[in-house]
């Protein structure tokens, strides 16, 4: 275990719905990144967030945003969803920008129909 | 951007055999390279790395190589026991614009039977 946890689990949505998933980071790790995981695929980076302000961004549309908040916990929140965001979303933490390792959580299943 | 490429798509050996995953990657300024096991229903576990001012690394049953020259490292893993069964990743470090990003190999579905 990691001591990253998301919520939650899973959720099915419907087209041009908005969701928004939640990760709590490793205790001591101020940076977090966000993966999309589709099925039968590697994770695609999203976009990372340190000391609340994002410090990097993958090739996502902006209907893909996210929070970091004091306490270093994350949001991810997709806008306008289209079948193609169904996926497993993982959330991973670090221990500081230029700190290599990520550990990842358990991820969040989301289903658009 | 950084491309990572993972051989082979899936791997069957026998329990006691040894594994072998490569991946090739293309930026030459990587410089972590991380290797995870991902079990159905759970996230990605990491379990081992390496930088690129090593050339090989080794935790137990488990070794990861790396070749600066030819841009590719591989992950050995010897005696192989059935719970070793699993997808795993291999990934490439890419810290320009992107973040500290990790770019991630599509993945290598290993299964040891008994």
């Amino acid at each position: 275990e990691t001591g990253v946890t998301q919520s939650p689990t899973h959720l099915i949505k419907t087209r041009g719905q908005q969701v928004t998933l939640r990760c709590s980071s490793q205790s001591g790790h101020n940076t977090v990144s966000w993966y999309q995981q589709a099925l039968g695929q590697g994770p695609q980076f999203i976009f990372q967030y340190y000391r609340e302000e994002e410090n990097g961004r993958g090739n996502f549309p902006p209907r893909f945003s996210g929070l970091q908040f004091p306490n270093y916990s994350s949001e991810l929140n997709v806008n306008a969803l289209e079948l193609d965001d169904s996926a497993l979303y993982l959330c991973a933490s670090s221990s500081g920008v230029g700190r290599d390792e990520q550990f990842f959580g358990p991820g969040t299943r989301l289903t658009v129909l | 951007g950084e491309n990572v490429e993972q051989h082979p798509s899936t791997l069957s050996v026998q329990e006691g055999d040894s594994a072998v995953i490569k991946c090739t990657y293309s930026d030459s300024a990587s410089n972590y390279f991380p290797w995870y096991k991902q079990e159905l229903g759970k996230g990605p576990q990491l379990i081992i790395d390496i930088r690129s001012n090593v050339g090989e690394k080794k935790d137990q049953r488990i070794a990861v190589t790396l070749n600066k020259t030819a841009k590719h490292f591989s992950l050995h893993i010897t005696e192989t026991q059935p719970e070793d069964s699993a997808v795993y990743f291999c990934a490439a470090h890419a810290s320009s614009n992107s973040g500290y990003a990790l770019n991630f190999g599509k993945g290598t579905s290993l299964l040891v039977t008994p």
